[in-house]
């Protein structure tokens, strides 16, 4: 079975602080990918990466980066917090051959006060 | 997420019976569609997907129709469970791997 793992289940951040957000998958999939999931909006997409050090931007990438070091590894970060920035983050993987199938990890759910 | 139900549309089904969940899909480019299934705390899970050369596929209890011709797709859940309670996700994507995700309608089983 393929597994996503991210770091935090649950974190709360203050306002301005840097956060960084990791997430691992097992499977030697090349294509990872960091959403935002909030009430009535779906899951949108901030960042994905093809390949290691390689990153593209989704539809809402400001006040995000991302770093791909390692081919298992993804990281989103969020360089000064923002309340807006309260939500929940799914972190997906997927190797992008044929099938276009991502797989999730159980989210983290970010709060910023 | 926990908060992911609020503000969805919901469907709600008997326990037995069958349900049919609705996607209206944007990009006619698209030729890959998938549904997820996400419980309560959980991340998105892969139900099943289909291509666009096909009309329809079936697995295990569910069944997935496209219409292309108006940009549908459908979710068919065959003798709908307590644990299909859930909020279920339909994305659509190219060859590119990158999937575009619908706002979600969440399934509410009653017994």
């Amino acid at each position: 079975d393929v597994k996503v793992t991210q770091s935090s289940r649950y974190l709360v951040k203050r306002t301005g602080e840097k956060v960084f957000l990791e997430c691992v998958q097992d499977m030697d999939h090349e294509n990872m990918f960091w959403y935002r999931q909030d009430p009535g909006l779906g899951l949108r997409l901030i960042y994905f990466s093809y390949d290691v050090k390689m990153k593209e931007k989704g539809d809402i990438p400001e006040g995000y980066s991302v770093s791909r070091e390692k081919k298992e590894r993804f990281s989103l970060i969020l360089e000064s917090a923002s309340t807006n920035q309260t939500s929940m983050y799914l972190c997906a993987s997927g190797s992008g051959i044929g099938r276009s199938e991502q797989y999730f990890g159980p989210g983290t759910r970010l709060t910023v006060t | 997420g926990e908060s992911v139900g609020l503000h969805l549309p919901t469907l709600s089904v008997q326990e037995g019976d069958n349900s049919i969940i609705n996607c209206a899909y944007s990009n006619s480019a698209s030729d890959y569609f998938i549904w997820y299934k996400q419980e309560s705390g959980k991340g998105p899970q892969f139900i099943i997907d289909i291509r666009s050369n096909m009309d329809k596929r079936q697995g295990q209890r569910v069944t997935v129709l496209l219409n292309k011709t108006v940009k549908h797709l459908s979710l068919q859940i065959a003798a709908t469970q307590p644990g299909d309670s859930a909020v279920y996700f339909c994305a659509e994507g190219g060859t590119a791997s990158k999937l575009t995700f619908g706002t979600g309608t969440r399934l509410q089983v009653t017994l």
